[in-house]
């Protein structure tokens, strides 16, 4: 079965712009996570969505947000883009997002901003 | 706070066996998972322990001591193909995943 999806693979964007990125989940998943990931820091959580609803959120600003769709694709967005938001943005889907759900990660989108 | 402090890197010979560790301070504690990731590649799922005690999957091992707060993936025969970075996750409530930073994994010839 497809992976999870995620785009676009590489986006540059200059600083004060807006982006949107896109995680199809494995078919019948019905949870989705986002992380960000620097050199050095791990993965950074974002937030996490299940049917449509976002369960948690991690501890970064406002200008993050995020949605899910009723086919369970998500998106995430983020607003006025800062220097230090250059990261990878991986998500994850797993079938319900408890504890002990493995989660299948996607290939990231790598988000340049200068 | 919720934090995991795992080494930065880790050096062993291929055929040897190396030993990753991970100590977490977590508020909610509901088990600890290994992921693995090669450079440019998504992170894959290596285990899971929810419970004290040592889970073993092929050449891969985890064990985890909840009153120590500690846990570690165990990585026997060491292939070159094991270099990669490695990263232990704790599971809070709320479906929360916290990851710690990696560890960087050089197996040598």
């Amino acid at each position: 079965k497809a992976g999870v999806t995620q785009t676009p693979r590489y986006l540059i964007k200059t600083r004060g712009q807006q982006v949107t990125l896109s995680c199809s989940p494995i078919s019948g998943h019905r949870s989705v996570s986002w992380y960000q990931q620097t050199p050095g820091q791990g993965l950074q959580f974002l937030f996490e969505y299940f049917s449509e609803t976002q369960r948690n959120k991690g501890n970064f600003p406002g200008r993050f947000s995020g949605r899910q769709f009723s086919n369970s694709r998500s998106e995430m967005n983020v607003s006025t883009l800062e220097l230090g938001d250059s990261a990878l943005y991986l998500c994850a889907s797993s079938f319900t997002g408890s504890r002990n759900t493995e989660a299948f990660f996607g290939q990231g989108t790598r988000l340049t901003v200068v | 706070g919720q934090s995991l402090e795992q080494p930065s890197e880790v050096t062993a010979v291929e055929g040897a066996i190396v030993q990753i560790n991970c100590t977490y301070q977590t508020s909610g504690f509901y088990g600890l998972s290994w992921y693995q990731q090669h450079d440019g590649g998504a992170p894959t799922f290596l285990s899971y322990n929810a419970l004290d005690g040592l889970e073993e999957t092929g050449r891969f091992s985890s064990f985890l001591s909840r009153s120590d707060s500690y846990g570690y993936l165990l990585l026997q025969e060491l292939q070159m193909k094991d270099s990669a970075s490695y990263f232990c996750a704790t599971h809070t409530g709320g479906f929360k995943t916290i990851f710690g930073a990696g560890t960087r994994l050089f197996v040598k010839a």
